[in-house]
């Protein structure tokens, strides 16, 4: 258990839907970054949040946003899906060290129908 | 731009043989390289990391990966497979830009025989 934990485990909806995934990084982590892992493109990086702000984009869709909450608790809201945002989405935490491993949660697994 | 290659999909070994599951690596510096596990409907594990100072860094669960500056590989090495490291093996590595993301290679399938 690596002390991340992701909700839902799963979930099923409709394109055109909106969803939100959930977040709670490990306690004293500030760190929270976004992953979306698929067949053919692999597991991408998608945004990082450091202590409520936003610290770097990577290759997430305008359709796509995401907050961190005082809390540090982190949730990525999904628009007006598509089917190819079906996909395993991850969440890692880490505290603020580059030296320092991500440790990730056990992910959400959305299918787009 | 910093990446990893892995250059095998598939590694197949008997258990108690030795395995190895490589990676290359393209930096510019130093690199921060990761090796990450991933068992079925689960989430990334982490195995070990390099950073700097010794070659052969130890990781978990009898995990090894040699850091290799000349060749710039990063191999995953166990001296005798057991039928549960049958996983998919991601190598990874950080990014030095204005993000500290991990960029992650394509994965190597490591299946275990018995």
């Amino acid at each position: 258990d690596s002390g991340v934990t992701q909700t839902p485990k799963h979930l099923i909806t409709a394109t055109g839907q909106r969803v939100t995934l959930r977040c709670s990084p490990r306690s004293g982590d500030l760190s929270v970054y976004w992953y979306q892992q698929s067949l053919d493109q692999g597991l991408q990086f998608l945004i990082q949040y450091y202590n409520g702000e936003e610290r770097a984009k990577g290759n997430i869709l305008e359709r796509f946003s995401a907050q961190q909450f005082p809390d540090l608790h982190s949730e990525l809201n999904l628009s007006s899906l598509e089917l190819g945002d079906s996909a395993l989405y991850f969440c890692a935490s880490s505290v603020e060290d580059i030296y320092n491993e991500q440790f990730f949660g056990p992910g959400t697994r959305l299918t787009v129908l | 731009a910093q990446s990893v290659a892995q250059p095998e999909d598939q590694v197949n070994v008997a258990e108690g043989n030795p395995l190895t599951v490589k990676c290359t690596y393209s930096v510019s510096g130093n690199p921060y390289l990761f090796w990450y596990v991933q068992y079925p409907n689960r989430g990334l594990q982490f195995l070990l990391k390099y950073i700097t100072g010794d070659n052969l860094v130890k990781g978990s669960y009898g995990f090894e990966a040699e850091f290799n500056k000349s060749q710039t590989s990063f191999h995953l090495k166990k001296p005798s497979a057991l039928v549960s490291d049958s996983a998919l093996y991601f190598c990874a590595v950080r990014d030095m830009g204005n993000t500290d993301k991990l960029i992650f290679g394509t994965g190597t399938r490591l299946q275990v025989f018995p």
